[in-house]
């Protein structure tokens, strides 16, 4: 079946560990994101990226890092300078950008938890 | 920083109650409107997308309309069914944010059987 997977579903990571969050997709689409929810906000963007080897910060991007080698794939590392990292983390693609009104598909997600 | 808010927060319904959630967003650069669907365990799924002022859309017993000159867009469900439970989230499109979609906060729905 199409769609986004992210692994793992569930991670524990020690103060000063840098951890990467895999976020795959088979849908052919060429934008990719990384979001964050945090308990009582709305999702926030941490980066995008509208083509293979090119991505943006978004709003939050501090203490994360994203590559986009392939089309398929945009892991996330959240590194130590990350402050507060325990979070729910959110992937999603579009098959189009979105000031084109393409809708996102999302990924079931990944809560992170430092310990 | 360009907020979207979402009212209210949660909402507790019977079983064929009609219920209906509001969406606020900056009506300047105003580009595009979206509503997503979030059961639990589950990804978020696009409801709508709307982009004309005065638009209305409909799937099944869902409905959404869209005034972007006052910036707000009104979701309505109607005789509410517990599978219907979820949050629902609403994301504005402002022209001048680069084409990122900004998140209101989330109306979580209960519809109890």
């Amino acid at each position: 079946d199409g769609g986004i997977t992210q692994s793992p579903k569930y991670l524990f990571r020690k103060e000063g560990q840098n951890v990467t969050l895999s976020c795959e997709q088979n849908l052919n689409h060429d934008a990719m994101y990384w979001y964050r929810q945090d308990p009582g906000q709305g999702l926030r963007l941490i980066y995008y990226s509208q083509i293979v080897n090119d991505f943006q910060k978004g709003d939050i991007a501090e203490g994360y890092s994203v590559s986009r080698e392939k089309k398929e794939s945009f892991p996330l590392t959240v590194t130590s300078a990350q402050k507060n990292p325990t979070a729910f983390y959110l992937c999603a693609s579009s098959n189009r950008v979105l000031v084109n009104t393409g809708e996102l598909f999302f990924g079931e997600g990944s809560r992170l938890t430092v310990l | 920083i360009l907020n979207v808010e979402q009212s209210p927060q949660s909402l507790h319904v019977q079983e064929g109650d009609s219920t209906n959630f509001t969406c606020s967003f900056p009506s300047s650069n105003f580009y595009a409107l979206h509503w997503y669907r979030w059961e639990t365990a589950k990804s978020p799924e696009a409801l709508f997308v709307m982009t004309l002022n005065g638009d209305e859309k409909k799937k099944g017993r869902i409905s959404a309309t869209l005034n972007t000159k006052e910036g707000y867009s009104y979701l309505y469900i109607k005789g509410s069914q517990p599978e219907d439970s979820a949050t629902y989230l609403c994301a504005s499109l402002i022209y001048n944010q680069g084409g990122k979609l900004i998140f209101g906060q989330g109306t979580e729905l209960s519809v109890k059987p």
